[in-house]
């Protein structure tokens, strides 16, 4: 099984400011079957990126993705307050079995 | 506008079994493939399984092999996950996801509102 692993587990940070959430696989993964979703609290995930960096309908350009092999990163040029949440990388494709990562929250500092 | 509505919330006690549905309306069905997410409270996502319709072929995580059963009904849209033996470590929302048809990429787009499933004596 792929493991993916993000960090920083918790990232405070202000709105206007730049994130970035890295997401490591303990495999070498295609390109082409990394995601990023957002959760908030009480909804299902939302698809951002796919195929590491191309963005899902509707998905603002602040949020962009990019990397290859095993690191991954997801970047929020400017926060803005609907950005607050926790955002989960997802491998698909690669292998048979799916898996994410453990999530990374984004707070207000 | 393609959208899953999944059954409603479940109680069961340990051991029993549970079965939640996924209907999907407004897109085609079987050319996607369909995802069943788990997460307990406070938790991260966990991915169980997924079925292709069009292929009727179904892959599961490896926690879950035993104790997991993803089917779909073509001729109504609807997938159905069913976990057995059910512990109360089972507790959580039950997702399901549209995901990519056979060689595409373009991730899980489309997420169910969620089935709570409780598991308590």
């Amino acid at each position: 099984e792929i493991v993916l692993t993000q960090s920083p587990g918790t990232l405070s940070l202000s709105p206007g400011e730049r994130a970035t959430l890295s997401c490591r696989a303990s495999h070498s993964l295609r390109s082409r079957y990394l995601a990023w979703y957002q959760q908030k609290p009480g909804q299902a995930p939302r698809l951002l990126i796919y195929g590491t960096s191309s963005r899902a309908t509707g998905i603002p350009d602040r949020f962009s993705g990019s990397g290859s092999g095993t690191d991954f990163t997801l970047t929020i040029s400017r926060l803005e307050p609907e950005d607050f949440a926790v955002y989960y990388c997802q491998q698909y494709g690669t292998s048979p079995t799916w898996t994410f990562g453990q999530g990374t929250k984004v707070e207000i500092k | 506008q393609v959208q899953l509505v999944q059954s409603g919330a479940e109680v069961k006690k340990p051991g029993a079994s549970v079965k939640v549905s996924c209907k999907a309306s407004g897109d085609t069905f079987s050319s996607y493939s369909f995802s069943w997410v788990r997460q307990a409270p406070g938790q991260g996502l966990e991915w169980m399984g997924r079925i292709i319709p069009i292929l009727t072929l179904a892959n599961y995580a490896q926690k879950f092999q035993d104790r997991v059963t993803i089917t779909a009904d073509k001729s109504t849209g609807t997938a159905y996950m069913e976990l057995s033996s059910l512990r109360s470590e089972d507790t959580a929302v039950y997702y399901c996801a549209r995901g990519p048809p056979p060689q595409g990429y373009s991730g899980m787009d489309v997420w169910g509102q969620g089935t709570m499933v409780t598991v308590s004596s």
